[in-house]
């Protein structure tokens, strides 16, 4: 069975500071990945996804992610940090065949002014 | 605009009782998903479904069942409530079936407490 691991459950970071999340996957084959971001009292939203074109993923609100295949590693990072980016961020993975989603435990990020 | 929607918000419940969450989405999307949100264990799938008529269960649906007799609702049923199945619940769609790399849109979640 397919796995994500993300490691921290909670990651703060002064405001302007890069934010690095990090994601591991567990999987026989190349998976399609994915990181959603949760703002608070809210429902998820996509980030970026990988889907096998480029490993460089570039998403919303200036985030990106490298796919890395040696590493099993699917990092989330944002070079300067803003207060709107505190939210919880989920890292998930899917088989290619099906639309089913295994989501990590979720990071919390905090944002010190 | 399309959009996905789940009523009630919040709902307090009394162990035993039947409860039934609402999911309606008009993206016109295929695929239906229910999930339950617990601190510590990140989005868990309950039930999901690829059409009309079909359903199946997830990682953790003991005690829950869907049915989908249109494209637009997704159900879910708690047949006799459990504390343990206080939690945050959230729907979410996706239009294409197979392939594995659609996004999910997500509802804005229903807040269950059962007592």
């Amino acid at each position: 069975a397919q796995s994500v691991t993300q490691l921290g459950s909670h990651v703060s970071v002064s405001e302007g500071a890069l934010v690095l999340l990090r994601c591991n996957y567990s999987s026989s084959v190349p998976p399609y990945l994915f990181w959603y971001v949760q703002y608070p009292n809210q429902g998820l939203q996509l980030l970026l996804k990988y889907t096998s074109a480029a490993t460089l993923v570039k998403g919303i609100n200036g985030f990106e992610a490298e796919f890395k295949k040696s590493e099993t590693s699917f990092h989330l990072t944002k070079p300067s940090a803003h207060m709107s980016d505190a939210a919880e961020y989920f890292c998930a993975v899917s088989d290619r065949g099906n639309e089913k989603l295994t989501f990590g435990t979720g990071t919390r990020l905090t944002i010190i002014p | 605009d399309a959009e996905i929607t789940q009523s009630p918000r919040h709902k307090i419940t009394e162990t035993g009782r039947q409860v039934t969450l609402a999911c309606h989405q008009t993206w016109n999307h295929n695929n239906m998903f229910w999930y339950r949100q617990d601190l510590g264990h990140g989005l868990r799938l309950i039930h999901y479904s690829y059409g009309v008529h079909d359903t199946n269960k997830g990682e953790v649906s003991d005690g829950y069942s869907v049915s989908r007799s249109n494209t637009e609702d997704l159900p879910l049923t708690l047949e006799s409530a459990a504390s343990s199945q206080t939690s945050v619940y959230f729907c979410a769609s996706s239009g294409r079936v197979g392939g594995g790399a659609d996004t999910q849109y997500f509802g804005p979640g229903t807040r269950l407490t059962v007592l």
